[in-house]
């Protein structure tokens, strides 16, 4: 089956660590995007990444980091420097103006 | 600035009573406007794709349609299996990027 993972499903981390969040794809996307969705907000743009080892910020990347050494993996790290980290985190690909969203992962800082 | 507003925040509504869901929007330039539906605790599901003004999809009991101001997601007949999540999101032209509203909570009751 074609479509996008996302692992953890749920990932708790102590304050002043760094996580990073796993996303692959096997649609053979070029473009792959972070998300981060809060309660009652819409989804906030991390990163995107339109081609392999190219990525931008989105609007909301300070504390955060990618890479994009494969076209099927995209990961996310969450630096210490993220003021605010308990969210849920979303990664999509897109093809044609068409995204598709993996399942989340929700990360709680303890 | 492109900006996504959705309207209403949440609606309740009976098994079989009809009802539409607002998305504006103020985009310089729009390259598409997109449904999603999400369910509590997983990632959105895409609905549809719109381009141009007068352009209209239909899948099952949802029909979307398209202004030069705002979309509408119209919901014929809803079941209870319709509650959820209601995300409406543009893409302005010359640009990877989404920009998403903040849904419309759908509840339907049998």
């Amino acid at each position: 089956d074609g479509g996008i993972t996302q692992s953890p499903k749920y990932l708790f981390r102590k304050e002043g660590q760094n996580v990073t969040l796993s996303c692959e794809q096997n649609l053979n996307h070029d473009a792959m995007y972070w998300y981060r969705q809060d309660p009652g907000q819409g989804l906030r743009l991390i990163y995107y990444s339109q081609i392999v080892n190219d990525f931008q910020k989105g609007d909301i990347a300070e504390g955060y980091s990618v890479s994009r050494e494969k076209k099927e993996s995209f990961p996310l790290t969450v630096t210490s420097a993220q003021k605010n980290p308990t969210a849920f985190y979303l990664c999509a690909s897109s093809f044609e103006g068409e995204q598709f969203f993996g399942p989340g992962t929700r990360l709680t800082v303890l | 600035e492109d900006q996504v507003t959705q309207s209403p925040e949440a609606l309740r509504l009976q098994e079989g009573e009809s009802s539409s869901l607002n998305c504006s929007y103020t985009v310089s330039g729009l390259r598409g406007l997109f449904w999603y539906r999400q369910d509590p605790g997983k990632g959105p599901e895409f609905l549809f794709t719109l381009y141009s003004a007068g352009e209209e999809k239909e899948k099952e009991r949802l029909k979307a349609t398209l202004t030069k101001k705002e979309s509408f997601l119209h919901i014929t007949a809803p079941k209870p299996e319709d509650s959820a999540t209601y995300l409406c999101a543009v893409q302005a032209s010359g640009t990877y990027k989404y920009i998403f509203g903040t849904g419309t909570r759908l509840k339907v009751l049998a």
